[in-house]
């Protein structure tokens, strides 16, 4: 049971270029997030996906676009990368209610220079 | 607006040392409290959840923390500290509404020297 799985783990970008972090759980979970962590900032929502067919803004979707491709895989893209958006991304998934705790993946590093 | 506060940035403890990270919260609904672990370059790992019933809950690796409604608060505790709890740990509420999301406090970096 992987549980939540991300790739990469590390990647490093220049200005302008594109990239998909890509996230796939096995707990056939319903929903799905994605989370950026920065140094005494905490976790802060992009983007999630309350059920396979939906996507919604969170705190800081400004620069990311989501594609919930089936019930299994959330990817998160940059279409032009910023040095602002260097950061550790995080994949999540739960079964959506509100009590249900999140799984997270271990997390993209991303570096743009 | 809901939201989270974890007072201590940094805290730094030797080993045996008890534990205590303040954790406030602000949020309309029913209560539902959450502490995370992040351990050095891994991910965030669940450490114990709050519903309802018996305010005080305990969690993985003896942590335990109340749930006080008097004080909007969830304290996280430990009797003794060991080295290997050196970690970054994360008070978390839900949003609001069904969709599941979490709003996270800015963490408390715990140090435990050995």
């Amino acid at each position: 049971n992987a549980g939540v799985t991300q790739t990469p783990k590390f990647q490093v970008l220049k200005t302008g270029q594109s990239m998909t972090l890509q996230c796939a759980q096995d707990m056939n979970h319903n929903s799905m997030y994605w989370y950026r962590q920065d140094p005494g900032m905490g976790l802060r929502l992009i983007y999630y996906s309350a059920s396979e067919g939906t996507t919604d803004k969170g705190e800081v979707p400004n620069g990311y676009n989501v594609s919930r491709l089936n019930k299994r895989e959330f990817s998160l893209r940059l279409e032009s990368a910023a040095p602002s958006q260097t950061s550790v991304y995080f994949c999540a998934s739960s079964e959506g209610q509100v009590n249900s705790p999140l799984h997270f993946g271990n997390g993209t590093r991303l570096t743009v220079t | 607006a809901q939201s989270v506060s974890q007072h201590n940035h940094h805290v730094i403890l030797s080993e045996a040392a008890s534990l205590e990270l303040g954790c406030n919260y602000s949020y309309g609904g029913t209560v539902n409290l959450f502490w995370y672990v992040q351990y050095p370059g891994q991910h965030l790992q669940l450490l114990l959840k709050y519903f309802s019933g018996d305010p005080l809950v305990k969690g993985i690796k003896g942590f335990e923390a109340e749930f006080i409604k008097s004080k909007f608060s969830f304290n996280l505790r430990k009797p003794s500290v060991q080295w290997s709890d050196t970690a970054e740990y994360f008070c978390a509420i839900p949003h609001g509404g069904s969709q599941g999301n979490l709003i996270f406090g800015k963490g408390t970096k715990l140090s435990v020297k050995p």
